[in-house]
């Protein structure tokens, strides 16, 4: 299985200090995504890292990945309570398939 | 507004009683699929479509059936549910291709087979 898997299964902080989730995956990759998901709702797309990239920002956002070790790692900096979530990874196959790991569980405490 | 419409929501069924979530969305994307998310086990695909009559399988299709007769719709069918089918259904739809493929997830239907 492609399948990624995140590290932490769960982490808990308070607000205000950054949080750092790290995925890792089995296959070659077209792209990687981060998801959030609030309790039970639709998961919402965070951002997108090519292959071909390193690095990308987006606002509180950082992500990171490196295709040598096949793992990736989203940092969110200045958390705020409505951080509060699950975080997924994602994985796209040149076969347009999709594969998501199995969350991290982020409690940012006001 | 942009969205991925799911229907039920929510529904308790019974062992072998025919069922169909349904999905659509007014993205005008090409690209549709599955998912059922259990609890330690993140979202795992089921089936997903790269256009009008073009459906594929994902990691774990046994026991379901999809569709695609038009662009905007992806209905979910549970021939004869059975209780392992339990679980929580997200479809999601995109562009397909390299540039853009970040999925829209509908709110999910939380599904009971008893």
């Amino acid at each position: 299985s492609q399948q990624g898997e995140e590290d932490p299964q769960a982490l808990s902080i308070q607000e205000g200090e950054n949080a750092t989730m790290n995925c890792s995956y089995k296959t070659s990759i077209n792209n990687l995504q981060w998801y959030r998901q609030n309790s039970g709702r639709g998961l919402v797309h965070l951002i997108l890292i090519r292959s071909n990239e390193r690095e990308k920002h987006s606002g509180r956002l950082r992500v990171t990945l490196d295709t040598s070790k096949k793992s990736s790692s989203l940092l969110i900096t200045a958390s705020r309570a409505a951080d509060t979530a699950s975080y997924f990874c994602a994985t796209a196959d040149n076969f347009n398939k999709f594969y998501f790991g199995s969350g991290t569980k982020l409690n940012v405490k006001p | 507004e942009a969205q991925v419409t799911q229907n039920p929501r929510y529904l308790i069924t019974v062992t072998g009683k025919k069922l169909t979530v349904t999905c659509s969305q007014n993205m005008n994307h090409e690209y549709m699929s599955w998912y059922r998310q259990d609890p330690g086990l993140g979202l795992r695909q089921i089936y997903y479509s790269m256009n009008v009559e073009v459906t594929d399988k994902g990691d774990v299709p046994e026991g379901y059936k999809v569709s695609r007769k038009e662009k905007r719709n992806f209905p979910l069918i549970l021939e004869s549910p059975s209780p392992n089918q339990t679980s929580l259904y997200f479809c999601a739809s995109s562009y397909p291709g390299q540039g853009r493929r970040e999925l829209f997830f509908g709110e999910g239907s939380r599904l009971t087979v008893l």
